[in-house]
């Protein structure tokens, strides 16, 4: 059964930064591409970044680059998303997800509040 | 990377069948058959019931089809039941890696 479990969220300051963990199992992880979406509080889904099997291709939404880098370690079946300068518009649920075109598996997410 | 346009509710009764469009641009709708929807429940991780336009993932009732037409997508759901009712987002390949969600759709089942 393919699992998908996300830690790491919490309260931060604005300003201040978390790093995002997804730990994979059930599946082979090195062959997918993964994804992170969020959400906000009364709104609707955001996709966040994504990157390659291999980490070689990575992309990321407008209002996050340089700010969040998305990484992988395909020995420990773990994907990553290091937050730097947190702002309050960052609150969200963030969710990791298998696959590029239509991620077919979610995590149930971690939740990260920006605020003072 | 502009938000994919859904109506914000529809609603339907038990049995009847409802209908979400979602209208995007040539860019991302239009451009590609990477057209998916998911399901989300208060308090569940999200559910894929379509991808690829119009195909359903293995578990997802044949109630549940996807169609699309220039830069607009549709999900239908027929023959209408208690468990369908909640959020609905579509989501579409938009090239360089990079992927655009709807802003949902509240499906009410009266």
């Amino acid at each position: 059964e393919v699992q998908l479990v996300e830690s790491g969220g919490g309260l931060v300051q604005p300003g201040g930064s978390l790093r995002l963990s997804c730990a994979a199992s059930g599946f082979t992880f090195s062959t997918y591409w993964m994804t992170w979406v969020r959400q906000a509080p009364g709104k609707g889904l955001e996709w966040v970044a994504n990157i390659n099997q291999d980490g070689s291709e990575k992309s990321y939404l407008d209002s996050v680059k340089g700010r969040f880098t998305i990484s992988r370690d395909n020995a420990k079946n773990s994907l990553f998303l290091q937050m730097n300068s947190l702002r309050a518009e960052d609150t969200a649920m963030y969710y990791c997800a298998r696959g590029l075109f239509s991620p077919n598996s979610w995590g149930q997410g971690t939740r990260v509040t920006v605020s003072s | 990377q502009s938000a994919l346009t859904q109506p914000r509710s529809v609603s339907g009764s038990p049995g009847q069948s409802v209908t979400i469009s979602c209208t995007g641009t040539s860019s991302d709708v239009g451009g590609y058959n990477y057209v998916s929807w998911y399901q989300l429940h208060p308090g569940q991780a999200p559910k894929l019931v379509i991808y690829d336009v119009n195909t359903r993932p293995s578990g997802v009732p044949d109630r549940f089809s996807g169609s699309k037409s220039d830069n607009t997508a549709s999900l239908t759901i027929s023959g209408l039941q208690a468990e369908d009712e909640g959020d609905y987002y579509c989501c579409s390949y938009a090239g360089h890696y990079t992927l655009v969600f709807g802003g949902g759709t509240k499906l009410t089942v009266l």
